[in-house]
């Protein structure tokens, strides 16, 4: 069965102390794996998409790794913005388009 | 490009009632999807359209829920019948024809069965 599994499920860091995310990932054939953020009471709000491993996507403070079997979300120096909920998701060859999520990582940032 | 629009965002009603939501997808997007979500977990798929066509359900979406697209715009997500264990997130997704493969999503309609 394709599954996602995220760890932690919730993170707490000071301000400016840089930490990673993890996504681990079984499937039976990986098309692409995505991460959101997503705020309380709102919609996932799309950040990268990776196809192959050994491939990275950096975007302000954050940076997503792949290997073969999982993803990174590195954070570095996070403000208080940077607080959500963060979700990886995978689409996968023989499960049509729809995309399996993760239960996602909490981030809590304070200043 | 205004994103992906959901209305209403916030739904109450009875148990055993009839609800109705709608989504507006990106306007040159004709892949549309819904995805409901539950406090504390990642969405889970539920159907999928690729312009008027349905060409996915999935297993979690029951008898009592329907889903149309008219004309490959507009999608409406139907429950009848409304039961407790239906209060979720209803989060609708779309996706371009070309170009990248990530999908955006609205902000979502939030239903509580009371």
């Amino acid at each position: 069965e394709d599954q996602v599994t995220q760890s932690p499920e919730a993170l707490r860091l000071q301000e400016g102390e840089s930490s990673s995310l993890n996504c681990s990932y079984t499937v039976s054939g990986l098309r692409g794996l995505f991460w959101y953020r997503q705020d309380p009471g709102k919609g996932p709000e799309f950040l990268f998409t990776l196809y192959s491993a050994g491939e990275e996507k950096e975007k302000e403070r954050l940076k997503a790794t792949l290997t073969k079997k999982e993803s990174f979300l590195h954070i570095t120096a996070p403000k208080p913005e940077d607080s959500a909920t963060y979700l990886c998701a995978v689409q996968v060859n023989q499960a049509g388009t729809a995309l399996i999520f993760g239960k996602g990582t909490t981030l809590s940032v304070s200043s | 490009d205004t994103g992906v629009s959901q209305d209403p965002r916030h739904k109450i009603t009875k148990r055993g009632q009839n609800v109705t939501f709608r989504c507006d997808p990106i306007s040159e997007h004709n892949r549309l999807y819904w995805y409901r979500q539950t406090l504390g977990q990642g969405p889970e798929f539920l159907t999928y359209f690729q312009n008027e066509a349905q060409l996915e359900k999935s297993r979690l979406l029951s008898d009592r829920f329907s889903a149309e697209r008219p004309k490959g715009s507009f999608s409406t997500l139907e429950i009848q019948r409304t039961e407790q264990g239906d209060s979720a997130m209803y989060l609708c997704a779309s996706k371009g024809r070309t170009g990248g493969t990530e999908a955006f999503f609205g902000q979502g309609t939030r239903l509580t069965v009371v």
